[in-house]
Parts: structure tokens; C-alpha cells; sequence
């Protein structure tokens, strides 16, 4: 059980292309969803916090209005970079929380691993 | 900042030996978890211990947690190359608007056959 799928795995596009990156839970309900950046060999970095039905909760440094959140439904959380540049590209990973409480898990997707040319 | 420090940053042992993987943190916590990435993938929850227990064991892991010295040890026994992976501690704070988990920076361990 609780399983969360990420869409698409791969992307590699031009510059200025804006990229959406689904995530999903298959098996549960989500009310909070998190987006993290990852770079080679590093440790995660919490971009923002995803809640069903409210805006997202972005943390300090990252900018809104490049990287958009919509979590519009309990399963469902897209992050899309706008006008996409080289130094987005980075590995991408979401993860899913039954509930708001801390004391429990967060189930992670497979990643994206986005390549701007 | 990064709430977790862990180390080592790397660790190469043969197959059936234990692994050993610490975690350092700065402010008090509601509970720290741990988990394992392999190369290329998402993160999968191993374990989580709360901040009144001590020690947690899961299978051939065992976790022990010191909140007076904030620190966390993952001891992975008779490791098999299988567990060859990136492991992670994370802390949820207890003032934490919406829980949130600040991760370590994280162990590489190669478990050689």
C-alpha cells in the first residue's frame, strides 16, 4: 500500500519551455503533498508544501512563480516549471502524507529527472 | 540549514557485516525517520521513532534515538549488497507548521559481495 506515482520519469526540453510534472497517490488520500529538489549526491531540498484545496506553502528561496503548484484533488499534486532554464535542471521528487500530522511516513514517487538544454 | 549531519558521508563493507549510520540534529524534534534512496529512485520509509522512545528495531534494523544529545545511529545488520543505497535521517520538528521533514545530507553505503 501506499504507493505514489510520479509523471513523466525523464524530460529533457529546450529552454523556455514550461514542464508539468504530475504526482500521484494510487492507493490513499492525500491532504499534503511535498516538492523537493535534489542535486547530484546531495541531500534533499524541501521546495514547498502541497495542501488539497489551498494554496502551497513555498519555502525561503524558492520562487513561486517559476515553479507552480496545483493540488486540486486528494490524489493529485503537479508542479510545472515555467519557462524552464539549464539551472532547473535537477532531480525532482514528490512525496505524500496521509493526514497533517508529522508522526507519520511520507511515501515518495520514483522522481523526474528534468534536463533543460 | 540542513537539520541533520550524518556520517559518515560514505561507508564500504563487505556483505554480512554490520552497518553503522549516525545522525545529528540542533532543535528539538517530534520524531526522526529514516530512509533509504537507491540510486536514481525516490526515497522509501525504513523507520520512525518518536521522541519519547529510545530504540526501534524493523526486521535487521535497529534505531536508537538520544535526544539529549540529539543524535540518531542506523544499524543495518549482516548487510547484504542489496542494501547498497543512499540512507537518509529526517527530523520533524515539533513546532513544524505542517510537518514537514528536514533531511541530513545523507550516508552512501556500498555493500561489496
Amino acid at each position: 500500500g501506499a504507493v505514489v506515482s510520479q509523471h513523466p520519469s525523464r524530460v529533457i526540453c529546450k529552454s523556455g519551455t514550461s514542464v508539468k510534472i504530475e504526482c500521484r497517490s494510487l492507493d490513499f488520500q492525500a491532504t499534503t503533498m511535498f516538492w523537493y529538489r535534489q542535486f547530484p549526491k546531495k541531500s534533499l531540498m524541501l521546495m514547498a508544501t502541497s495542501n488539497e484545496g489551498s494554496k502551497a506553502t513555498y519555502e525561503q528561496g524558492v520562487e513561486k512563480d517559476k515553479f507552480l503548484i496545483n493540488h486540486a484533488s486528494l490524489t493529485l499534486s503537479t508542479l510545472t516549471v515555467t519557462s524552464a532554464h539549464p539551472e532547473d535542471s535537477s532531480f525532482y521528487i514528490c512525496s505524500a502524507r496521509t493526514g497533517g500530522y508529522s508522526n507519520q511516513p511520507q511515501h515518495f514517487g520514483d522522481g523526474t529527472r528534468l534536463s533543460i538544454l | 540549514s540542513q537539520q541533520g549531519e550524518e556520517d559518515p558521508q560514505a561507508l564500504s563493507i563487505q556483505e554480512g557485516e554490520n552497518a553503522t549510520m549516525n545522525c545529528s540534529y540542533k532543535t528539538s524534534i517530534n520524531n526522526l525517520q529514516w530512509y533509504r534512496q537507491n540510486s536514481g529512485r525516490g526515497l522509501v520509509h525504513l523507520i520512525l521513532i518518536r521522541s519519547n522512545e529510545r530504540e526501534k528495531h524493523s526486521g535487521r534494523l535497529r534505531v536508537t534515538l538520544d535526544t539529549s544529545k540529539k543524535s540518531s545511529s542506523l544499524l543495518i545488520t549482516a548487510s547484504r549488497a542489496a542494501d547498497t543505497a543512499s540512507y537518509f535521517c529526517a527530523t520533524a520538528t515539533a513546532y513544524n507548521q505542517g510537518g514537514k521533514l528536514i533531511f541530513g545530507q545523507g550516508t552512501e553505503l556500498s555493500v561489496k559481495p
